[in-house]
């Protein structure tokens, strides 16, 4: 079974631009997540959806949004992009268990980008 | 006082060594506690997770959470070069709250 996959790998981009990243989760999946991980940190959240609804948002500035599409992928956006804004994009997925769950979180690769 | 603690390392064992990961916290709320395993370029992966007080096993792996000292352990056991990795700690308090809580994350290596 394929796990979540994100799309691009990688992204360069300069300040001021806009980027989408997009993420496929776990066939079966409804909730999709979005962190963001700075080189030498942890993950920190930035978005929570389930069933296309926004269910939690982190402390990010609102040049970060997303959706959740019917078919449960989800696209990250942000404008006017900052220097800061370098970072590994993570999306993850997490089974039906009643509701949102978030103990058990299934990771993408990432979307690494850098911005100039 | 931050609300997740965990020392970034590097640490550097021989193969076969006894490895102790530790993280502290301080929000009483949280009530999953996690452990997840991210190799280089990669996303993490969820080693162990628990949501009480004691002990986990799996493997060569052992969970340990302590709630009243808030802190949580993780023991590899016979660790293998495959083991080098970053290892994160996580927490989540559960209920209306959607986001888990990483900790720095503890870079391993073992060296064969």
């Amino acid at each position: 079974d394929a796990g979540v996959t994100q799309s691009p790998t990688h992204l360069i981009k300069t300040r001021g631009q806009q980027v989408t990243l997009r993420c496929s989760p776990i066939s079966g999946h409804k909730s999709v997540s979005w962190y963001q991980q700075v080189l030498g940190q942890g993950p920190q959240f930035i978005f929570q959806y389930y069933e296309k609804e926004e269910r939690g948002r982190g402390n990010f500035p609102d040049r970060f949004s997303a959706r959740q599409f019917p078919n449960y992928s989800s696209e990250l956006n942000v404008n006017a992009l900052l220097l800061g804004d370098s970072a590994l994009y993570l999306c993850a997925s997490s089974p039906p268990s009643g509701g949102t769950t978030n103990e058990k979180l299934f990771f993408g690769s990432g979307t690494q980008l850098s911005v100039l | 006082q931050k609300e997740v603690e965990q020392d970034p390392g590097p640490l550097s064992v021989p193969e076969g060594a006894i490895v102790s990961l530790n993280c502290t916290y301080s929000n009483s709320a949280f009530q999953y506690f996690m452990w997840y395993r991210q190799y280089s370029r990669k996303g993490p992966e969820l080693l162990m997770y628990t949501y009480s007080s004691g002990n986990k096993e799996d493997g060569r792996f052992t969970a340990q959470v302590d709630k009243s000292s808030k802190y949580i352990s993780l023991f590899i056991r016979d660790s293998q070069p495959s083991d080098s990795a970053t290892y994160l700690c996580a927490f989540y308090s559960g209920g209306s709250n959607y986001k888990l809580t990483f900790g720095k994350g503890t870079l391993l290596t073992v060296n064969p």
